[in-house]
Parts: structure tokens; C-alpha cells; sequence
């Protein structure tokens, strides 16, 4: 049971335009959703995160928005820069004790000059 | 502190063998975690520990997977007599909880790990 969809493995973008990925869930417990960046060789990185009580969340050129209701999420990237070229995860989490993260699938992203 | 390191970076082992992969968390750090990623798909949990105490297992660690955290710092996942299906990158994390951090988790490059 997959609790944490990317439906897009892929997404191609220009240099300068708008990164949207998207993400879905199914379990309304969750709470609080993370979005972690990965290079080749290397572990997630941490990226921007947003607790459900908030519709939107902004840092530099990453914004996070939640849409409850939906269950749904994006990342937006603007603008995009070639160095943003990397597996991108959305991962979900229910409660405010913390504990383990779902992750969802991954979507790559590719950022061309 | 330069961040969460694991070791080895890569393992290849034959069927039948015992593995053992080590974490170091970032200093301080109370929750160290383990994750297990296929190609594909994004990391699936395995286990954490707060300090000491492993919190929370997984139905994906069989009884041939086990992990421990002896002093609180760093932590070893062992798994014994591997299966071509254990193949995958194995991941720790670390993070913080309690007096106001939030356990955003921290990760280290992974260890991968491929069972002939």
C-alpha cells in the first residue's frame, strides 16, 4: 500500500522557468510533510518541510504548498537552476512525536541550460 | 562534525553471509534511524532508536535483521545470512527531538550492499 505517491518518475525543465512536482497521499493522519533532495551517491538531503496546520511554506526559491482536502502537495522551484538536477522525495510523517517517515516514489528532476 | 557517516560505503557479499554496517550520527543527536532503498523507489523505514531504546520496528526487518545502539552515539545494523533480496542501499539517518527540535532527519550517504 503505497501511502505516499509521485506519479511523475520524470520532469524535464529550462533553466530559469518553474519546477513544479507533485505529490500524493492517502492516510489523513499524516501531519507534517518533508521534501529531501537527492545527488547520485549520496543520502537524502533536507530541503523544506510543512506542518499540516499551514497552507503554504516559503524558503529562497522553494515553496511548499498543502492542499488538505486533496491530500495533495507540490514543490515549486523557481527559478530553476541546473544545480537543482536531482531525485526529488516528498515523505510524510503522522504525529507530533516525530518517528519514521513514508516516502514516496521519487521524481527526477532535470533542469536543462 | 561534518554530519551522519556510514561504513562501509559498499559491501558485496555472498549468499549465506553475515553483514554488518555501522552509523555515526551527528553529535547530539538522540534519534538515529535505518531506511532501506531499492532502485525506484524512495527509502523505506526499517527502524529508530531514541538514545538506547529502539522505538519502533518495522514488519520489513525480519528476524534475520537486527540493530543496535548500545551507548546512545552510534548505532550497527546486522544482517545475517543474506539473500539476493537484501541487495539494496541501506541508509541512517539522525535527528533531533524534544526541547522544541522537531526530528527533521539528517542523512548519511548509504551503504550499499549487493548479495551474489
Amino acid at each position: 500500500d503505497q501511502q505516499v505517491k509521485q506519479n511523475s518518475p520524470s520532469l524535464s525543465v529550462q533553466e530559469g522557468r518553474i519546477s513544479i512536482l507533485n505529490c500524493d497521499y492517502t492516510n489523513s493522519m499524516f501531519d507534517y510533510f518533508l521534501w529531501y533532495k537527492k545527488y547520485p551517491a549520496e543520502g537524502p538531503t533536507f530541503l523544506i518541510s510543512i506542518s499540516s496546520i499551514k497552507d503554504k511554506n516559503e524558503d529562497g526559491r522553494f515553496t511548499v504548498f498543502l492542499n488538505k482536502s486533496a491530500k495533495h502537495l507540490s514543490l515549486h522551484i523557481v527559478p530553476s537552476q541546473p544545480g537543482d538536477s536531482a531525485v526529488y522525495f516528498c515523505a510524510a510523517r503522522r504525529g507530533n512525536q516525530g518517528g519514521k517517515l513514508i516516502f514516496g516514489q521519487g521524481t527526477e528532476l532535470s533542469v536543462k541550460p | 562534525d561534518t554530519g551522519v557517516s556510514q561504513n562501509p560505503r559498499h559491501k558485496i557479499t555472498k549468499r549465506g553471509q553475515n553483514v554488518t554496517f555501522r552509523c555515526d550520527p551527528i553529535s547530539e543527536h538522540n534519534r538515529l534511524y535505518w531506511y532501506r532503498q531499492t532502485l525506484g523507489q524512495g527509502p523505506e523505514f526499517l527502524t529508530y532508536f531514541q538514545n538506547e531504546a529502539q522505538l519502533e520496528k518495522s514488519r520489513l526487518l525480519s528476524d534475520r535483521f537486527s540493530a543496535e545502539r548500545p551507548k546512545g552515539s552510534f548505532s550497527t545494523l546486522e544482517i545475517q545470512r543474506t539473500e539476493q533480496g537484501d541487495s539494496a542501499m541501506y541508509l541512517c539517518a539522525s535527528s533531533s527531538f524534544g526541547r522544541g527540535f522537531r526530528d527533521e532527519q539528517f542523512f548519511g550517504p548509504g551503504t550499499r550492499l549487493t548479495v551474489l
